[in-house]
C-alpha cells in the first residue's frame, strides 16, 4: 500500500531563513508526486508537481522540491521564507487516474519575525 | 480561469439529517475526485469519477455516502442519515487528464 510521511508535524523558521520540509513516501511503481499549501479556511493550491525527467523541479513562489528515488524522498525547499508563507504543507504521492492522491499528514509552518 | 467550485461553503445540519454537497470541476476537465480531510484522519481519497462513471466506490466511508456525477460536469456527494463523525471538510478535485488535481475551497461540514 502506499503512504506518505511528513516526519515534521510543525516547523518554526525565522523570516529570511532557508526552509527545508521532508516527505518520504512508499509506492509500488513510479509515483507523481506533488506538494500542496493549504491556508487556514481555503483549499489546497498546487505548489509543485513531479512525474518524470529532471529531479529538480521548480514551482510557484519559489518553492522547489528534489525528488530521490534512492531515498523514496522528495524533500521541498525554499531559500528565503516570507511571512505569508506560513501555512500547512502537504506532500501527496498517486498514480493518476483512477488512483486518488495519497497524503502526508502535513507540515505546519511558522514563520517568527 | 475559473477553478473548482464547491457549495455550500458550510452546512450545518443535525444528526440523522441528509445532506447534499455540490462540486462544479474546472471547464473540460474529466477526472473528478472527492476527498475529506478530518483532524482525526487526515486527507483521506473517497472516490473518482472519469467522465460520469466511477469504476471503484471503495474509498466511501460507508453506505450512507453516495456520489454521482452528470453530463460529465457537476458532481454531488450525498451523505444519508448524517453521524457526527461525517463532520469533517470535505474537498473535491478535478484534473484534465488523470495526473494533476486541482482542489476547490471545500465544504466544512458540521453535524450536530
Amino acid at each position: 500500500a502506499q503512504s506518505v510521511t511528513q516526519p515534521d508535524i510543525h516547523i518554526t523558521v525565522s523570516e529570511g531563513a532557508s526552509l527545508e520540509l521532508r516527505c518520504n513516501y512508499s509506492y509500488g511503481a513510479t509515483p507523481y508526486l506533488f506538494w500542496y499549501v493549504q491556508s487556514p479556511g481555503q483549499g489546497l493550491q498546487l505548489l509543485l508537481k513531479y512525474f518524470s525527467g529532471d529531479t529538480l523541479v521548480q514551482g510557484i513562489k519559489g518553492f522547489e522540491a528534489e525528488f530521490k528515488r534512492s531515498q523514496s524522498s522528495f524533500n521541498l525547499r525554499k531559500p528565503s521564507v516570507h511571512w505569508s508563507d506560513a501555512a500547512e504543507y502537504f506532500c501527496a504521492v498517486g498514480g493518476g487516474g483512477a488512483d486518488g492522491l495519497t497524503f502526508g499528514k502535513g507540515t505546519h509552518l511558522i514563520i517568527q519575525p | 480561469g475559473a477553478g473548482v467550485s464547491q457549495s455550500p461553503s458550510n452546512k450545518v445540519t443535525e444528526k440523522g439529517k441528509d445532506v447534499e454537497l455540490r462540486c462544479d470541476p474546472i471547464s473540460g476537465h474529466t477526472a473528478l475526485y472527492w476527498y475529506r480531510q478530518s483532524l482525526g484522519q487526515g486527507l483521506e481519497f473517497l472516490i473518482y469519477f472519469q467522465g460520469n462513471s466511477a469504476p471503484d466506490k471503495s474509498g466511501l466511508p460507508s453506505d450512507r455516502f453516495s456520489a454521482e456525477r452528470t453530463g460529465g460536469s457537476v458532481s454531488t456527494l450525498t451523505i444519508q442519515r448524517t453521524q457526527q463523525e461525517d463532520s469533517a471538510v470535505y474537498l473535491c478535485a478535478s484534473s484534465l487528464k488523470g495526473d494533476t488535481q486541482y482542489f476547490g475551497p471545500g465544504t466544512r461540514l458540521t453535524v450536530l
